[in-house]
């Protein structure tokens, strides 16, 4: 399987940029997915495809990258930011997750 | 405007049958190209893909429970299904349902269910 590997967590000041990253095992193509989960809530879709927004997502997230190292950009993060983000891929069967990165707002 | 929303028992013994049912609104799974994941959540954990049905009803499933796993869909009634046999402790979770959407090849869990809770204790 394609494992994704991501950083536990992060603390960043709200105004301030900050960049989440996934590194894949094996190469994903650009087919690689971003969610943000908050509390309680089902994942929601920011990024398809590694670097287009998803409808109605702010221009504050972008992503970016392509083969086995990912990155979602906050800029500039806003305390309703506060979250965890998963990295998916759909490129190698069967499809993966990352194991998530909480953000917190300092 | 696309809505999903899962239901299931709640709680069930370990070794019995799991079956969630996914009620979905605002789309189609006859529509060419249209397809519904499964993917599940351990309390404070990641998440886990299960399975997919597409439009033409072709199914693809996580090889780590594939054995277990049965998923299937009512068109007319807007609804996907998923069984899980001989259920443990270790498949108490959160399950969601999700529409996949694609674009120029690729697949993505675009709208997700508000997910159900299944605990499996004896």
């Amino acid at each position: 399987d394609t494992v994704l590997t991501q950083s536990p967590a992060l603390a960043v000041s709200p105004g301030e940029r900050v960049s989440i990253s996934c590194r894949a095992s094996e190469g994903v193509n650009s087919y690689m997915h971003w969610y943000q989960q908050k509390p309680g809530q089902q994942p929601k879709l920011l990024i398809y495809k590694a670097s287009n927004l998803a409808s109605g997502v702010p221009a504050r997230f972008s992503g970016s990258g392509s083969g086995t190292d990912f990155t979602l950009t906050i800029d500039p993060v806003e305390a309703d930011d506060t979250a965890t983000y998963f990295c998916q891929q759909s490129w190698n069967d069967p499809w993966t997750f990352g194991g998530g990165t909480k953000l917190e707002l300092k | 405007q696309v809505t999903l929303k899962e239901s299931g028992p709640g709680i069930l013994q370990p070794s019995q049958t799991l079956s969630l049912t996914c009620t979905f609104s605002g789309f189609s799974l006859s529509t060419y190209g249209m397809g519904v994941g499964w993917i599940r959540q351990p309390s404070g954990k990641g998440l886990e893909w299960l399975a997919n049905i597409w439009w033409d009803d072709d199914k693809y499933y996580n090889p780590s429970l594939k054995n277990r796993l049965t998923i299937s869909k009512d068109t007319s009634n807007n609804q996907a299904f998923l069984k899980i046999t001989n259920v443990d402790t270790a498949d108490t979770a959160t399950y969601y349902c999700a529409r996949i959407d694609y674009y120029d090849g690729s697949h993505w869990f675009a709208y997700w269910g508000q997910g159900t809770l299944v605990t499996v204790s004896s």
